[in-house]
């Protein structure tokens, strides 16, 4: 198993630029979500997933959009880039969101950084 | 709401010393808690998790943390620490009534020659 995969590793875009974040799972888990790293704060969930054709918001969904048309893929989506989104993102994946005590399975991370 | 609080952003040690990072948490209701590692370029891994039963609770790489339901505290340790061990170190915790995790700021260790 290739566990929770994310592409790019690392992206440099220009405010107001558009781009879609893949992420992808091969662990047939029904819950994904997507995080931003930012130093001293922990991670903050951006939106998550309960399954295909489910999606909801997290802590801090602005700027950001989400779809979820198959099990494996949880693409995420910046539409107008801007410096305050720059971060590392992570995707991640449990078996069962309704499931507390799961463990979640991130990805490597993608780093962006917004000019 | 819940929350958590880990007290130190950083602690700097010397290999094969103990370590103990701290974690507090704040809830009305029973909780779950979760730390997990991050070494440097990599993502989160589970380190270890308190469901239910025994307080003291071992994970991998010899990291071990005790769930204190009066000091609502869920502190790591280990009793000799290797430069391996360099990562940075996140609590979190859930509930049956919150399925998302709640994440604290998060420890870097920094082990010492």
């Amino acid at each position: 198993n290739a566990g929770v995969t994310q592409t790019p590793k690392f992206q440099v875009l220009k405010t107001g630029q558009s781009m879609t974040l893949q992420c992808a799972q091969d662990m047939n888990h029904e819950y994904m979500s997507w995080y931003r790293q930012d130093p001293g704060m922990g991670l903050r969930l951006i939106h998550y997933s309960v399954g295909a054709g489910i999606t909801d918001q997290g802590e801090v969904p602005n700027g950001y959009n989400v779809s979820r048309s198959t099990t494996e893929d949880f693409p995420l989506r910046l539409l107008s880039a801007a410096p305050s989104q720059t971060s590392v993102y992570f995707c991640a994946s449990k078996t069962d969101g309704s499931v507390n005590t799961d463990t979640q399975y991130f990805g490597p991370g993608t780093r962006l950084t917004v000019l | 709401a819940q929350s958590v609080t880990q007290l130190d952003s950083q602690v700097p040690v010397f290999e094969e010393a103990p370590v103990e990072l701290r974690c507090n948490y704040s809830s009305s209701v029973s909780v779950y808690l979760f730390w997990y590692v991050q070494y440097p370029n990599q993502g989160l891994q589970l380190l270890l998790k308190y469901l239910s039963g025994s307080t003291l609770v071992k994970g991998i790489n010899g990291f071990e943390a005790e769930f204190n339901k009066s000091q609502t505290s869920f502190h790591l340790r280990k009793p000799s620490v290797h430069i391996s061990d360099t990562a940075e170190y996140f609590c979190a915790v859930s509930s049956r009534s919150n399925y998302q995790l709640i994440w604290g700021a998060g420890t870097k260790l920094i082990i010492k020659p």
